[in-house]
């Protein structure tokens, strides 16, 4: 079964600096996907970032990038210039790539991250 | 626009009065997935379907239970709910090549 898991209960970083978001991932799987995922308070789930595990080239979104180490099987995310809006708890989750019933969204325990102004 | 629409946000039912929570989708995806989810806790995924193919989590209660009439909607039924179910319930929806899930808005379930 895979498991992901982040070992950061919580962080904080100050606006306009940079953060770094971890995440481990167990999986016997060669083929899947990665996600980052934003959660603000009391408001919807949204995608921050994905990755596939077959690209070699780390995602990148605007602010937001990965560091993605398919050995090591880590996948952390980077949060330059922070701003108060990135003010939520961040789920690191992993999906199998075989599609059909197989395609389950696993989660990790998240992450609250604090942006002080 | 919405795309994935769960009805009501909040929801209070009495111990023991069967509940159902609703979602509906304009993506047309294929994959619908129910996530309990506590209070500062992950998402815990309860089951999911792939078109009419139903895939039950081996530790979900037996209390909870699902029906997807069409692509469109998809319901989760709480025959008794307890205490502890109180709880945000989230529908998400996929597609068949495993883009990213889309979640709704959640459904806030409260049990008195």
């Amino acid at each position: 079964a895979q498991t992901v898991t982040q070992s950061q209960p919580e962080m904080s970083v100050q606006e306009a600096e940079t953060v770094t978001l971890s995440c481990t991932y167990d999986t016997s799987e060669s083929n899947y996907y990665l996600f980052w995922y934003k959660q603000p308070p009391s408001r919807q789930m949204i995608l921050v970032i994905r990755q596939e595990a077959y690209k070699q080239q780390n995602a990148t979104e605007n602010r937001f990038s990965v560091n993605f180490q398919k050995a090591a099987k880590s996948f952390s995310l980077k949060i330059s210039d922070s701003q108060l809006g990135d003010t939520a708890m961040y789920f690191c989750a992993f999906m199998n790539g075989y599609g059909g019933s197989q395609g389950n969204l696993i989660f990790g325990k998240g992450t609250k991250l604090s942006v002080k102004p | 626009d919405a795309m994935v629409i769960q009805n009501p946000r909040y929801q209070v039912t009495q111990f023991g009065k069967p509940v159902t929570l609703s979602c509906s989708q304009t993506l047309n995806h294929n994959v619908m997935y129910w996530y309990q989810q506590k209070s500062s806790q992950a998402p815990k995924l309860l089951f999911h379907y792939y078109d009419k193919d139903f895939n039950n989590e081996a530790d979900t209660p037996d209390n909870f239970q699902s029906r997807r009439p069409n692509t469109s909607f998809c319901f989760l039924d709480i025959r008794s709910p307890g205490l502890g179910d109180a709880a945000m319930y989230l529908c998400a929806t996929g597609g068949s090549k495993n883009t990213e899930a889309f979640f709704g808005q959640g459904t806030r379930l409260t049990v008195v």
